[in-house]
């Protein structure tokens, strides 16, 4: 069983659509959860992370966690075509397969 | 100026040579790692040093061998390259609190070809 798991996609959405991305984990030890972004041919960049269970806001960008379920969310608001990418989940320095996300103008 | 840089960016040998890969950072970050990401974009820890001292090795063949030569720089040396070696490498580095957050900051990746 991998440490996390993730959606594989793709995920193809029109502009101005609210997209939900998701994962799950395997260790209830793990505490803090990322997101990170990569554009093609490009290094991961860190969106942001979130500690234990709840939600956080950053602009257009949401990160939920539910400990309960092992389970964890990015909600993107007001999609933009800027916003095509893979997104991935990690915890520690375990990370999702990625799942890449097209949003069409 | 650059976070997290490699060199080269792009790698082209032969099978069975001996290729490095460098790595630097100038966060001030005290831990750094090695990843390899395949073709399916699937992203797998294979070292991390903290202050230039071997913390994690994950099961990778010891044709693969990191170096340390202080807290900024991660190099990675690979012998007798083989096809499945093919892959994009990323350095990253983090980081270290209490809580530790484990984020990471990645280089842009070097794209080995191994033909």
């Amino acid at each position: 069983q991998k440490e996390v798991e993730q959606d594989p996609g793709p995920l193809s959405v029109p502009e101005g659509a609210i997209v939900s991305l998701n994962c799950t984990y395997s260790n209830s030890a793990f505490q803090y959860f990322m997101w990170y972004r990569q554009y093609s041919r490009k290094g991961p960049e860190l969106l942001m992370y979130t500690y234990s269970s709840g939600n956080k806001e950053d602009g257009r960008f949401t990160a939920q966690v539910d400990k309960s379920s092992k389970y964890i969310s990015l909600f993107i608001r007001d999609s933009q075509p800027s916003d095509s990418a893979t997104y991935l989940c990690s915890t520690r320095f375990y990370f999702g397969s990625g799942t890449k996300l097209n949003v069409k103008p | 100026d650059t976070a997290v840089s490699q060199t080269p960016k792009y790698l082209v040998t032969q099978m069975g040579n001996d290729k490095s890969i460098k790595c630097e950072q100038n966060l001030g970050h005290d831990t750094m790692y090695w990843y390899k990401q395949d073709s399916k974009k699937f992203l797998k820890i294979m070292f991390s040093y903290n202050n230039k001292e071997l913390i994690i090795n994950e099961t990778v063949p010891n044709r693969f061998s990191p170096k340390s030569p202080d807290k900024a720089h991660l190099n990675l040396h690979i012998n007798s390259l083989e096809l499945g070696d093919s892959a994009v490498y990323f350095c990253a580095s983090s980081p270290r609190g209490v809580p530790s957050t484990d984020t990471q900051y990645f280089g842009p990746g070097t794209r080995l070809t191994v033909l």
